[in-house]
C-alpha cells in the first residue's frame, strides 16, 4: 500500500562504483521528482519527470541519469560515484507538472567511501 | 528562482510549550506547503496553503499565509515530543517546488 517507494533504503558503495536508485509511485500521478538532501539537511530538486518526459534537469553532474521506464517509475543512475555524493536522496510524485502536492518516498541514504 | 528561508534554524522547547516557525519567500507565494521530516525518515505532507490569509489545523498545528508579506507561519500548541523532528516549507515554482532550508525542532519531556 506504500504510495511511493524506494529501494535501496540504505546503499554503501565505493568511490568509483556505478550504481541505481530505483522509485515507484502508485497514486496514478503524473509528475515524479529526485531531491537530493545534503549534509545540512537542504533539500534541493534535481530531475523532475512528466509522462516520462524529462522537464527539469538542475545542474547536476552528468553522472547522474534519470530513467522513466513508464509513468510510475523514475529510477536515479549514478556512475563514478564521488564522496561529495553522499546524501540522502528522495523521490516524489504530484498529480501534474508543478503547482500540486508532492508526496515524498522514504529516501535512500547514500554512502560513498 | 524563488527562495524561501525559514527561521529559527533549530529550536529548543519543552513539553507543553507552544512555538511557531516562520517561512518568508523571496517572491510572491502562490502555494505554500508544509512537511515534516522524522530523523532519518521521509517527508510527511501536512499541509498547504494557497490563498492570502488562509488558516489551516491539523491536531496542535496550525499554518497561516500572509501573502502580502509573501510569508507563512507554523504554530504548534502545547507541543509534545513527536512533534520533534525537521519541518520543511516548500513553494511553487514554475515547474517544480523549492524548499526551506528547515527548522529542527527538539522537545525536551
Amino acid at each position: 500500500d506504500t504510495a511511493v517507494s524506494q529501494t535501496p533504503k540504505y546503499l554503501v558503495t565505493q568511490m568509483g562504483n556505478d550504481k541505481s536508485i530505483k522509485c515507484e509511485q502508485n497514486l496514478g500521478h503524473d509528475t515524479m521528482y529526485w531531491y537530493k538532501q545534503d549534509s545540512k539537511k537542504f533539500l534541493k530538486i534535481m530531475f523532475s519527470y512528466n509522462n516520462k518526459e524529462l522537464i527539469i534537469n538542475e545542474t547536476v553532474p552528468n553522472r547522474f541519469s534519470p530513467k522513466s521506464p513508464d509513468k510510475a517509475h523514475l529510477n536515479l543512475h549514478i556512475n563514478s560515484l564521488e564522496l561529495g555524493d553522499s546524501a540522502v536522496y528522495f523521490c516524489a510524485s504530484s498529480p501534474s507538472n508543478g503547482g500540486k502536492t508532492q508526496y515524498f518516498g522514504p529516501g535512500t541514504r547514500l554512502l560513498v567511501l | 528562482s524563488q527562495e524561501l528561508e525559514q527561521s529559527p534554524q533549530s529550536l529548543i522547547v519543552q513539553e507543553g510549550k507552544n512555538l511557531t516557525i516562520n517561512c518568508t519567500s523571496s517572491k510572491t507565494l502562490y502555494g505554500l506547503y508544509w512537511y515534516k521530516q522524522k530523523y532519518g525518515e521521509g517527508l510527511i505532507f501536512l499541509m498547504m496553503l494557497q490563498k492570502g490569509g488562509e488558516e489551516k489545523s491539523h491536531e496542535k498545528i496550525t499554518a497561516k499565509l500572509d501573502e502580502k508579506k509573501q510569508q507563512s507561519s507554523l504554530h504548534i500548541t502545547a507541543s509534545q515530543p513527536s512533534h520533534a523532528g525537521i519541518y520543511l516549507c516548500g513553494a511553487d515554482n514554475a515547474n517544480d517546488m523549492r524548499f526551506g532550508a528547515g527548522t529542527r525542532l527538539t522537545v525536551k519531556p
